[in-house]
């Protein structure tokens, strides 16, 4: 199974509205990041965050860890049309391997 | 820079055929990833190379897979003898090793296997 499962599978929110999308892993981490995909496209990169660290923003999103729940979650602030897409973590248990472990994602619609 | 490209970008064949799909990594990245995405699910790991070290295949999910990093460039997975389940976007994503293994993707393969 996964090590990274996200929640909500989908989320549907009006332009302006913040959205929130919440990430569980099952084994100890390095670091967890977060990637966008848009329909039809390869992912970008987000954001990474490291065990050590709790929060941590860029731009519009803050991201938050918390290794003793095993969960991290995204927060998109003032959303917008544009930000529809599917929100992606994924976990690396361990930098040297190397592998990420992606979860199914979270399709985000936001309406105009 | 140039990104992750790949090839080509839609692929139809018949069940049965071989294919191949071609990924070109960043200049300079020492790690490339295949997965695999059906619709509407996540990313399924395939395989990952790292520099000069065995790949780790663990992912592949039958023997009729396989893929080949030349020169530590370059990767083509080969899917032989297709079956219609074997139908998805396959994606390739490289990172570099100071990264944090912060990968980037290609715009993907979409296979159809009639």
């Amino acid at each position: 199974s996964q090590q990274g499962e996200e929640d909500p599978q989908a989320l549907s929110i009006q332009e302006g509205e913040n959205a929130t999308m919440n990430c569980s892993y099952k084994t100890s981490i390095n670091n967890l990041q977060w990637y966008r995909q848009n329909s039809g496209r390869g992912l970008v990169h987000l954001i990474l965050i490291r065990s050590n660290e709790r929060e941590k923003h860029s731009g519009r999103l803050r991201v938050t860890l918390d290794t003793s729940k095993k969960s991290s979650s995204l927060l998109i602030t003032a959303s917008r049309a544009a930000d529809t897409a599917s929100y992606f973590c994924a976990t690396d248990a361990d930098t040297n391997a190397g592998k990420s472990t992606f979860g199914d994602g979270t399709t985000l619609t936001v309406k105009p | 820079g140039a990104g992750v490209s790949q090839s080509p970008s839609n692929k139809v064949t018949e069940k049965g055929k071989d294919v191949e799909l071609r990924c070109d990594p960043i200049s300079g990245h020492t790690a490339l990833y295949w997965y695999r995405q059906s619709l509407g699910q996540g990313l399924e790991f395939l395989i990952y190379f790292q520099g000069n070290s065995a790949p780790d295949k663990s992912g592949l999910p039958s023997d009729r897979f396989s893929a080949e990093r030349t020169g530590g460039s370059v990767s083509t997975l080969t899917i032989q003898r297709t079956q219609q389940e074997d139908s998805a976007v396959y994606l390739c994503a490289s990172s570099g090793r100071n990264s944090y293994n912060e990968q980037f993707f290609g715009p993907g393969t979409r296979l159809t296997v009639l």
